[in-house]
């Protein structure tokens, strides 16, 4: 158990809908990343928040947008969805915002869109 | 967007042994290399967090090393177990991104 919580493991829905999907970083972790992993693709990073700032972002659509709150969890939201959204969306977390401090994974949400 | 590649892309050994696999990055902005293990139905767990040139790390039977001018990392397994079945990505960052390579998938056959 890496201690990193994310909801909800699995969601199935249709095309243009909207969906968020929230991570509960580890206790203490303030660095919140989040990624795509498409059928037969790697881990392409989306965006990193730190301490409820965005730090970092890779390559988000613009349909995509994510917050980290007060209390240190994150959200992502996913509009407008389209059929090649479907993927499985990490959440990972870290004690550093730099890159010198392990990343701890979710289980990761699995969304199907149809 | 910084390429990271790792090879080969997957690999089926016997069970005892010993098998390794390359990671390569470009070597300007280089700040850390991680490794880490996905297993089937989980999540990444990290192996190894590398920063200095020649930096070598060990793990029981897995150890990894780093050549920071050249631009490559080997992960090592020695005497390959069936539990050590997984895809092994490494990670360049350079700061705050995180770049994975696709991964190394192995297979170890008892």
């Amino acid at each position: 158990d890496s201690g990193v919580t994310q909801t909800p493991k699995h969601l199935i829905t249709a095309t243009g809908q909207r969906v968020t999907l929230r991570c509960s970083p580890r206790s203490g972790d303030l660095s919140v990343y989040w990624y795509q992993q498409s059928l037969d693709q790697g881990l392409q990073f989306l965006i990193q928040y730190y301490n409820g700032e965005e730090r970092a972002k890779g390559n988000i659509l613009e349909r995509f947008s994510a917050q980290q709150f007060p209390d240190l969890h994150s959200e992502l939201n996913l509009s407008s969805l389209e059929l090649g959204d479907s993927a499985l969306y990490f959440c990972a977390s870290s004690g550093t915002s730099g890159g010198t401090g392990e990343l701890f994974f979710g289980e990761g949400s699995r969304l199907t869109v149809l | 967007i910084l390429n990271v590649e790792q090879s080969p892309q997957s690999l089926h050994v016997q069970e005892g042994d010993s098998t390794n696999f390359t990671c390569s990055f470009p070597s300007s902005n280089f700040y850390a290399l991680h490794w880490y293990r996905w297993e089937t139905a989980k999540s990444p767990e990290a192996l190894f967090v590398m920063t200095l040139n020649g930096d070598e790390k060990k793990k029981g039977r897995i150890s990894a090393t780093l050549n920071t001018k050249e631009g490559y990392s080997y992960l090592y397994i020695k005497g390959s177990q069936p539990e050590d079945s997984a895809t092994y990505l490494c990670a360049l960052t350079t700061g705050n991104q995180f770049y994975f390579g696709t991964g190394t998938s192995l297979t170890v056959i008892p």
